[in-house]
């Protein structure tokens, strides 16, 4: 079964600090992965979209890296700031369009940021 | 650009009742999805449109129906609304999806409530 898992489930760090989250994913075949961050009330926004042949990606602060033979990811986050708290949800498309347009989505990783 | 719009943001339905939920994209993308997020759950996809005039069911589409009658427009319906269906209900839209840049973008979201 198509899966994709993100850890942990939620993260408090101080302002300032770096973190990394993780995600690992079971989806066969494997067209891109992308991260997006979602804040409260809100829809979410594309940080970062990788294909198979690339291995890491940066939005600002944002690094993302893509391991597609071991089928991980992880998204940094550098000198983090409060407006960084929100939820960070990895999705994973499984393939081509054809007749499925659709994303599988992890859970999400609620990150708070305190001053 | 206003992106994707979703209208109404809030509703609180009675069981029963029926309701109608808008999205409206101005950036020419052919496909349109709508999906449901709960908590301590992943988006899941309701029904999705490859295009005018077509539509997919997705992974929940039990209880939903859809219509793309316009390309830049994307129904989604609750003929008989259930406690069940108390989510908060996001739209997207995004050019054919799987290799490179497809804009996939997502609405702010509709929270509704079946009491």
């Amino acid at each position: 079964k198509n899966q994709v898992e993100q850890s942990p489930q939620s993260l408090i760090i101080l302002e300032g600090k770096n973190c990394t989250l993780q995600c690992n994913y079971t989806v066969s075949p494997f067209s891109n992965l992308r991260w997006y961050k979602q804040d409260t009330g809100r829809g979410p926004v594309s940080l970062t979209i990788m294909t198979f042949s690339e291995n890491t990606k940066s939005n600002g602060r944002y690094t993302a890296t893509l391991d597609a033979d071991t089928k991980q990811s992880s998204l940094h986050i550098t000198a983090s700031q409060l407006s960084d708290s929100a939820s960070y949800i990895c999705v994973v498309s499984g393939g081509y369009g054809g007749s499925q347009g659709n994303l599988i989505f992890g859970k999400g990783t609620k990150l708070s940021v305190k001053p | 650009n206003a992106g994707v719009t979703q209208t109404p943001k809030f509703r609180v339905l009675k069981t029963g009742q029926s309701m109608t939920l808008l999205c409206a994209q101005d950036m020419n993308h052919e496909y349109m999805y709508w999906y449901r997020q709960d908590p301590g759950m992943g988006l899941r996809l309701i029904h999705y449109s490859v295009g005018e005039g077509t539509t997919a069911k997705g992974e929940v589409p039990d209880g939903y129906n859809v219509s793309r009658l316009k390309k830049q427009n994307f129904l989604l319906g609750l003929e008989s609304a259930a406690p069940s269906q108390t989510s908060v209900y996001f739209c997207a839209s995004s050019f054919r999806p799987g290799q490179g840049f497809d804009g996939y973008t997502f609405g702010s979201g509709t929270r509704l409530t079946v009491v």
